[in-house]
């Protein structure tokens, strides 16, 4: 049973546009979430963060907004540039001490000049 | 920034064959490292929990046996895949929680390790 699902594994979308990635969880214990960027044959590195006390968090062109009523979040990247084609998985944790992350399945976004 | 480096990159090697793989933390101290593992376009899935100076703690279904896990410093886990078969071929990733303490500091990954048994 999936605890994180990331339902579309790709998405295609031209520069300069929005990007929007979707992540939905089911365990309601879960109150951080992040998001991370992977390219091919590299470990993910880390992009953006919420807790659950916020609904939305920005950091440049990345904005990460949070409904903990729907238990979904999404990933907002404006304006999108080629450099963002990549694999973006979305993570989870329950914040009771050192725990580890769960994490969805990965959206494959490209982004076409 | 919190750093966290892995080797190596990429193995092949034979059947019955046993292979590690290093993680380590290069600028800061890490008491838990996480162990998962990527099959292709599927998501990471976490294999064990190292801990320094402990026993690790292996997920359901992952063979602690097979999958040799030691943490004998804050920064140096090892993962050793004893008598590969082909079916462990896989993207074997670590990760560890950076210096900010507590579950809000993100984690923090090495590049992978591609094992390839042949």
């Amino acid at each position: 049973d999936q605890q994180v699902k990331q339902n579309s594994p790709s998405l295609s979308v031209q520069e300069g546009r929005i990007s929007i990635l979707n992540c939905d969880y089911t365990n309601s214990m879960f109150d951080y979430f992040l998001w991370y960027k992977k390219y091919p044959a590299e470990g993910p590195t880390f992009l953006i963060s919420i807790s659950s006390i916020k609904d939305k968090n920005e950091d440049g062109r990345f904005t990460v907004f949070l409904n903990k009523s729907a238990k979904h979040l999404s990933l907002h990247i404006v304006p999108s540039q080629p450099g963002d084609s990549a694999v973006y998985f979305c993570a989870a944790s329950a914040r009771s001490g050192n725990t580890p992350l769960v994490f969805g399945k990965g959206t494959r976004l490209s982004v076409i000049a | 920034g919190a750093v966290v480096s892995q080797h190596p990159s990429w193995v092949i090697c034979k059947s019955g064959t046993s292979v590690k793989i290093e993680c380590r933390s290069l600028d800061f101290q890490a008491t838990t490292m996480f162990w998962y593992r990527q099959f292709p376009k599927q998501s990471l899935m976490l294999m064990a929990t190292s801990n320094e100076g402990s026993k690790a703690t292996y997920e359901q279904g992952v063979e602690k046996d097979k999958f040799l896990i030691n943490h004998a410093s804050l920064t140096l886990s090892t993962l050793t895949v004893t008598s590969a078969h082909p079916e462990d071929s896989s993207f074997y990733i670590c990760s560890a929680r950076g210096p900010r303490t507590g579950s809000d500091s993100p984690l923090h990954f090495g590049n992978g390790t591609r094992l390839t048994v042949t």
